[in-house]
């Protein structure tokens, strides 16, 4: 079955502090795999997304995540955290041809001053 | 340009009540999606249009959903007979193209929170 699992429901960083997010996957074809963040009272912003080639992905506001195919893992993670990066995290997997996205079921991050 | 809207943006209905939602994609995206996100849980995938293609429904809870798209554009949810259960944020997404050769982020609209009494 497919499925995604984001085992941290809530995490609490200082600001300043480094973060990983976990997220891992259960597909059985080649994993199309994204982060979304949602910030309160708005709508889902892609983070970053992985197709293939390096395994360590760049996105916006300075996250970046590593596909580990052998752990079937897709962490994402922020050197340093900043109090506007509160927010609920999303990790997502989908197919080749994108028709069906399966989402985890969410991590909130609080960041303390 | 504008993005994905969605309307109304929270409807609270009486059990039993049909319900419509409404989805108003980023012109010229072929792909929109409709996802449901209950309380404290991820997104749960509905159905997806592409273009001109059967829709994709597997993801529609009962028979009491349905969801068509005209035009290739706006897209209406259709909640039938609504239970509490059903109370959620009902979220739509739009996205240009397919595959992962081509650009297709999707944009998500702001949400209908869907209340059922």
């Amino acid at each position: 079955a497919q499925s995604v699992t984001q085992p941290d429901i809530h995490i609490t960083v200082s600001e300043g502090a480094s973060l990983e997010l976990r997220c891992n996957y259960s597909y059985g074809a080649t994993p199309y795999l994204f982060w979304y963040v949602q910030s309160p009272g708005q709508g889902l912003q892609l983070l970053l997304k992985y197709f293939s080639g390096d395994t360590l992905v760049q996105g916006i506001k300075g996250f970046e995540a590593e596909f580990k195919r052998s752990q079937s893992s897709f962490n994402l993670r922020k050197p340093s955290v900043h109090w506007s990066d509160a927010a609920e995290y999303f990790c997502a997997v989908g197919p080749y041809n994108f028709n069906k996205f399966y989402f985890g079921s969410g991590t909130k991050l609080n960041v303390k001053p | 340009g504008a993005g994905v809207s969605q309307s109304p943006s929270n409807k609270v209905t009486e059990k039993g009540k049909d319900v419509e939602l409404r989805c108003d994609p980023i012109s010229g995206h072929t792909a929109l999606y409709w996802y449901r996100q209950s309380l404290g849980q991820g997104l749960e995938f509905l159905i997806y249009f592409q273009g001109n293609s059967a829709p994709d429904k597997s993801g529609l809870p009962s028979d009491r959903f349905s969801a068509e798209r005209t035009g290739g554009s706006v897209s209406t949810l259709t909640i039938q007979r609504t239970q509490q259960e059903d109370s959620a944020v009902y979220l739509c997404a739009s996205s240009l193209a397919r595959g992962p050769d081509s650009d297709n982020e999707q944009f998500f609209g702001p949400g209908t929170r869907l209340t059922v009494l």
